[in-house]
């Protein structure tokens, strides 16, 4: 969906790298969401964002860090990437809409850490 | 923890029958019920929500819901093999900031 962009798509790192993911969204909604995908454990969150600057930990936020300066912008960045943090990451802002609260994944960005 | 629960599977069906997926939540105070279907390689796709007790329906997808006994489901009548996927059950938390809670998703194989 052209309406939620991540780069990179794929990308691998070493371990002790700082590498940082991007998400963009041509909407303007106000709540942002990162998640992990692993096999055995699901979708899981990271961290997530109310509005430009307030932003909160969600289950597994150990390790990474986020900003939000611009309502369109949500970038999550591993300060020192583990083998742990291989992954899938998904980021899925979520309409406020009335009762739907729809939330859509982006297309993800595959993350390998050697 | 609030969990959400589902069977793992994979579940198999032939092509034209019902498959039923079903999904079962912990947080007795959690208004709004999703599900969505995952490709092989892709990102989460919104296909049903449901909030009010009972049935909805969408084209060949069904959803239940029954707080009482806090259980959802998914029903996709005439199966086809492009409704194998994987389908997630989330649940929107009723604290906070209304998060959504996955479940780790049931496998579907729709075959010939």
């Amino acid at each position: 969906d052209a309406g939620i962009t991540q780069s990179p798509r794929y990308k691998i790192t070493e371990t002790g790298r700082q590498v940082t993911l991007m998400c963009h969204q041509t909407w303007s909604h106000s709540y942002m969401f990162w998640y992990r995908q692993d096999l055995g454990h699901g979708l899981r969150l990271i961290y997530y964002s109310a509005a430009a600057d307030i932003t909160d930990k969600g289950e597994v936020p150990d390790g990474y860090v986020v900003s939000r300066s611009k309502t369109e912008n949500f970038p999550l960045t591993l300060e020192s990437a583990t083998r742990s943090q291989t992954s899938v990451y998904f980021c899925a802002p979520r309409s406020e809409q009335v009762p739907s609260y729809e939330q859509y994944f982006g297309p993800g960005t595959r993350l390998t850490v050697t | 923890q609030k969990e959400v629960e589902q069977n793992s599977g994979p579940l198999s069906v032939p092509e034209g029958a019902i498959a039923s997926l079903n999904c079962t939540y912990s947080d007795r105070g959690s208004q709004s019920f999703f599900w969505y279907r995952q490709y092989s390689g892709k990102s989460p796709e919104l296909i049903m929500f449901i909030y009010s007790n009972g049935d909805k329906e969408d084209g060949r997808f069904t959803a239940q819901l029954n707080k009482a006994s806090q259980y959802v489901s998914l029903l996709i009548r005439d199966s086809q093999p492009s409704d194998s996927a994987t389908y997630l059950c989330a649940v929107r938390q009723s604290s906070g900031y209304s998060t959504l809670t996955f479940g780790k998703g049931t496998m579907l194989l729709v075959s010939p």
